[in-house]
C-alpha cells in the first residue's frame, strides 16, 4: 500500500539556522502531498501542500516540492525561528474506489529551535 | 469561523470500558475523517463518513465504530477498551469537492 517515510528526529537547530526535513512516498498514481505541523499539546495545523508532480507548495517561509522522479517531498525553510518547534508530519493522499480518500502520514520529526 | 471542534478534551476510562467522543466538522463541511495518534507516533486513519455513511474503513476492529448526523457532526465509539486505545483521537473534515483535511485539537483518551 501507500506509504510515507520521513527523516527520523529529533532535528536540534540555532535560530536562523537553514532546515531541511526529508520525506518520500510509495505511491500508485499521483497522490497529493501535505506537510502538516503539531505544536505542543494541539492538533495538526496543515503548513502547505503540492497535488501534482513539480508544484512547490509554500507557507510561512516554508516549502517543499512535489518531485516525482525521486518521489520525494522535502521540507525546506532557509531561516528558523524559536516559534517553529514542533512536530512536522508529511502525508499523502490516498484515494480508494469512489472518491474517499485517507491520509498516510509519515512518523513525524520533531523539531527544536533554541535562541 | 469556527474550526473543528472535538469533545471532551481529555477523557480517563478504565480497561473494558465503553467511550464516545464527539466531533463538529468546520463549517460548510460535509466529510469527517477520525484518526487515532499513539505517542511518538503519526495518526493513524480509522474511518471516515459522508452523507452519514461510512466510505471507507482504516486497519482498526469492530471495537471502534462510527456515526455521522444529519448536520455532520460526529461521533466515534470504541467498546470494550484496551490499554493500548490510549492515544489522542483526531477528527477532521472536508468539503465534498477538496481533498484538504482541517484537523481538530484532538480528544486525549487514557485507558487504566
Amino acid at each position: 500500500g501507500n506509504s510515507v517515510t520521513q527523516m527520523e528526529g529529533p532535528v536540534t537547530l540555532s535560530e536562523e539556522a537553514f532546515l531541511t526535513i526529508n520525506c518520500t512516498y510509495t505511491a500508485t498514481g499521483y497522490p497529493s502531498l501535505f506537510w502538516y505541523v503539531q505544536y505542543p499539546g494541539e492538533g495538526l495545523q496543515l503548513l502547505l501542500k503540492a497535488t501534482k508532480a513539480d508544484d512547490k507548495g509554500s507557507n510561512k517561509g516554508f516549502e517543499a516540492t512535489y518531485r516525482k522522479e525521486t518521489t520525494s517531498f522535502h521540507l525546506e525553510k532557509g531561516s528558523v525561528q524559536v516559534s517553529d518547534s514542533a512536530v512536522y508530519f508529511c502525508a499523502l493522499s490516498d484515494i480508494a474506489q469512489g472518491g474517499s480518500e485517507k491520509l498516510v502520514f509519515g512518523k513525524g520529526t520533531k523539531l527544536t529551535v533554541n535562541p | 469561523d469556527a474550526g473543528v471542534t472535538q469533545s471532551p478534551t481529555h477523557l480517563i476510562k478504565t480497561r473494558g470500558q465503553q467511550v464516545t467522543l464527539r466531533c463538529s466538522p468546520k463549517s460548510g463541511h460535509d466529510t469527517v475523517s477520525w484518526y487515532q495518534q499513539a505517542l511518538g507516533q503519526g495518526p493513524q486513519f480509522i474511518f471516515q463518513y459522508y452523507e452519514e455513511e461510512e466510505r471507507q474503513r482504516g486497519n482498526f476492529p469492530d471495537r471502534f465504530s462510527g456515526h455521522q448526523f444529519p448536520n455532520y457532526s460526529s461521533e466515534l465509539n470504541v467498546n470494550a477498551l484496551l490499554l493500548g486505545d490510549s492515544a489522542l483521537y483526531l477528527c477532521a473534515s472536508r468539503t465534498g469537492s477538496s481533498y484538504e483535511q482541517y484537523f481538530g485539537p484532538g480528544t486525549r483518551l487514557t485507558v487504566t
